[in-house]
Formats: C-alpha cells, sequence, structure tokens
C-alpha cells in the first residue's frame, strides 16, 4: 500500500531563517506530487505541483520553492521566512496515468510558525 | 481570487440528521470535484468525488450533488454520527490534476 511521509510534524522559526520540508511517498511510482498551504481561516492553496523528476510547476509566487530530486521525494524550501509564511503545509501525492482525474492523498502535515 | 467557496464556516446538527454541506465555483470550466474530511493537526483523506457529467454520486452514507447550472455542489451526510465531526474540503479541477480547495466548513455532529 501507499504511504506518504512528512516532516517534521512541528516547526518554530524566526522571521528571516532559512526552511526545509520533505515529503516522501511509498508503495507508488512516478506519482504526481504536491504541496499546499492551509493558512489561518483559508482553504487549501495550492503552492508547487510536480509531474516529474525536476519538473516543478509553481502556482503562487512567493519566497518558497520545491525540488523533487527523486521520484518519490519532494522538497519545500525557504531561504528567508516571512511571517506571513506560518501555516499548515501539506503534503499529497496522485496517481499519474490516463485516467481523466485521480484523488490525492495528503500527509499528516507540518505546522509551521514563523516568530 | 477564491474560485471554490464554501461560505459556511461552521454546521452543527444532531447526530442521526441529515448534513448538508455546500459548496459554490466561478470557473464553469471545471470537471471534477472532490470532497475531502479533514481532521485537527492530520492531512484531508478523500471521500467521494463527482464528474461533470454526472450530477449526482452515493457512496455508502454519503452523497454529492453537482448543479452545473447554479456552479454549485452539496455533500449530503445521512445519517450523521458524532464520527463525521470534522472540517469538509471541497475542491474543483479542470483537467484533473491542479485541484482548487474551499475555506472548508467545520461540521459537529451533537450526540
Amino acid at each position: 500500500s501507499q504511504t506518504i511521509h512528512q516532516w517534521p510534524a512541528t516547526l518554530v522559526q524566526p522571521v528571516g531563517s532559512p526552511l526545509s520540508l520533505e515529503c516522501t511517498v511509498e508503495g507508488t511510482s512516478n506519482p504526481n506530487l504536491y504541496w499546499y498551504r492551509q493558512a489561518a481561516g483559508r482553504g487549501l492553496q495550492l503552492l508547487f505541483y510536480s509531474v516529474g523528476i525536476g519538473q516543478i510547476s509553481s502556482e503562487v509566487p512567493q519566497n518558497l520553492s520545491a525540488s523533487r530530486p527523486q521520484d518519490r521525494q519532494f522538497i519545500l524550501s525557504s531561504k528567508k521566512l516571512l511571517l506571513s509564511d506560518s501555516g499548515f503545509y501539506l503534503c499529497a501525492w496522485s496517481t499519474s496515468g490516463d485516467r481523466p482525474y485521480y484523488e490525492q492523498y495528503f500527509g499528516p502535515g507540518t505546522r509551521l510558525t514563523v516568530t | 481570487d477564491q474560485q471554490v467557496k464554501q461560505n459556511s464556516p461552521s454546521l452543527s446538527v444532531q447526530e442521526g440528521r441529515i448534513s448538508i454541506l455546500n459548496c459554490d465555483y466561478t470557473n464553469s470550466m471545471f470537471d471534477y470535484f472532490l470532497w475531502y474530511k479533514k481532521y485537527p493537526a492530520e492531512g484531508p483523506t478523500f471521500l467521494i468525488s463527482i464528474s461533470s457529467i454526472k450530477d449526482k454520486n452515493e457512496d455508502g452514507r454519503f452523497t454529492v450533488f453537482l448543479n452545473k447550472s447554479a456552479k454549485h455542489l452539496s455533500l449530503h451526510i445521512v445519517p450523521s454520527q458524532p464520527g463525521d465531526s470534522a472540517v469538509y474540503f471541497c475542491a474543483a479541477s479542470v483537467g484533473g490534476n491542479q485541484f482548487y480547495f474551499g475555506t472548508g466548513t467545520s461540521l459537529t455532529v451533537i450526540p
């Protein structure tokens, strides 16, 4: 069965510090991978998605970046955190293939507080 | 700009009664819709989906209705159970890859 891991579960970082959140998926090959953020009182905002190694699409301009160094690894980074980067970050995966659409399966999330 | 809206941030329902969660969207090109359920400090879990070629999809106690002309979908839970208490997100997509999520509705089922 497929499993998605995210770490850390919680993180408190000062403004201006770097960020690295990691997400890995087990039990599937060539998944589509996604990073979402849920800010307080808001829905899930798609930040990045990837359909393959090294292929990253950005949905929202910001000071965050994403990388996919391996097929089942997705990393969210920032060089300098802002207060507005606080939120709940979720990684998700979906199967890629010929069906019209695929459900996305989410990891447990990372609660980031920027102080 | 929020393309998918859930205008009710919260809903309380008695156990055994029907819960109706609503979702409106603005993009008429959306053709796939999903509902997710989320408990605190966890990632959302997939509940049920519907494509634009249908107007209804059922899975056990959960039914999703789609009204394309009104750009509206709803999730019905019958009968509601205390374990259904969670935040429910609707999501919509053009072509099935990038989904746009609503802000969520927090459902409380009162025993």
